[in-house]
């Protein structure tokens, strides 16, 4: 069973749109939700992370929101642009674990 | 700066065969992690290290065994391979810190076919 649960597991989003990438948790102990960002042939790289503290994170066009209570978060991507075509994984930890747990994976596709 | 190195970058091996995937990193962190990644069900963990001389289980350890001899390096090895353990393995790594959240850092991944 998945402890993170992700969608949608594909997203076609024009130029300059918004894309936005949800996933769900249940294990109330996790408390760092990071983002990662994956390129064809490469590993993952950290894109952006939340700590439960506060509701929203933004750096530069990524934003992610966070509801605790819901245990729910979500990555957007403001102004999308080809060069953001990549798969996006959300993950949850443990504060002070090493132990990651990511969900499914979204692939994006920004058209020009 | 290298980061972390993977080899080889893809193999094809038959069934019932053994390998090892090698893993290096030249950041000298403390914490290193092998996953597999497959379509639908993202990045799995397969076994950790918190410091050389210490290894755990994750999500997915069976089939799989690892040793940390050193700082720098953590073999992944498949006794008796089976098809199943098709997949793509990635290794990182992260500066473990007490009461810090920390950066994993992952390699360019090994793509392993098992006919």
């Amino acid at each position: 069973q998945q402890q993170v649960k992700q969608s949608p597991q594909s997203l076609i989003v024009q130029k300059g749109g918004i894309s936005i990438i949800n996933c769900a948790y249940e294990n109330t102990a996790f408390d760092y939700f990071p983002w990662y960002q994956q390129f064809p042939g490469k590993g993952p790289a950290l894109l952006i992370a939340i700590r439960p503290d506060v509701s929203e994170k933004k750096e530069g066009r990524f934003t992610i929101s966070f509801n605790k209570s819901a245990k729910q978060f979500s990555l957007h991507i403001m102004d999308s642009q080809p060069g953001d075509s990549a798969t996006y994984f959300c993950a949850a930890s443990e504060y002070n674990f090493n132990k990651f747990y990511f969900g499914s994976g979204t692939k994006l596709n920004v058209k020009p | 700066t290298a980061g972390i190195t993977q080899a080889p970058t893809s193999q094809i091996l038959a069934a019932g065969r053994s390998m090892t995937l090698r893993c290096t990193q030249d950041m000298r962190h403390n914490a290193m992690y092998w996953y597999r990644q497959d379509l639908g069900l993202g990045l799995r963990l397969i076994h950790y290290s918190n410091t050389a001389g210490t290894t755990g289980k994750g999500e997915v350890p069976d089939g799989y065994s690892v040793s940390r001899a050193n700082t720098d390096d953590f073999p992944l090895t498949l006794a008796s391979a089976v098809p199943s353990q098709t997949s793509v393995y990635f290794c990182a790594s992260s500066e473990r810190q007490r009461f810090s959240y920390n950066e994993q850092f992952f390699g360019p991944g090994t793509r392993l076919t098992v006919l």
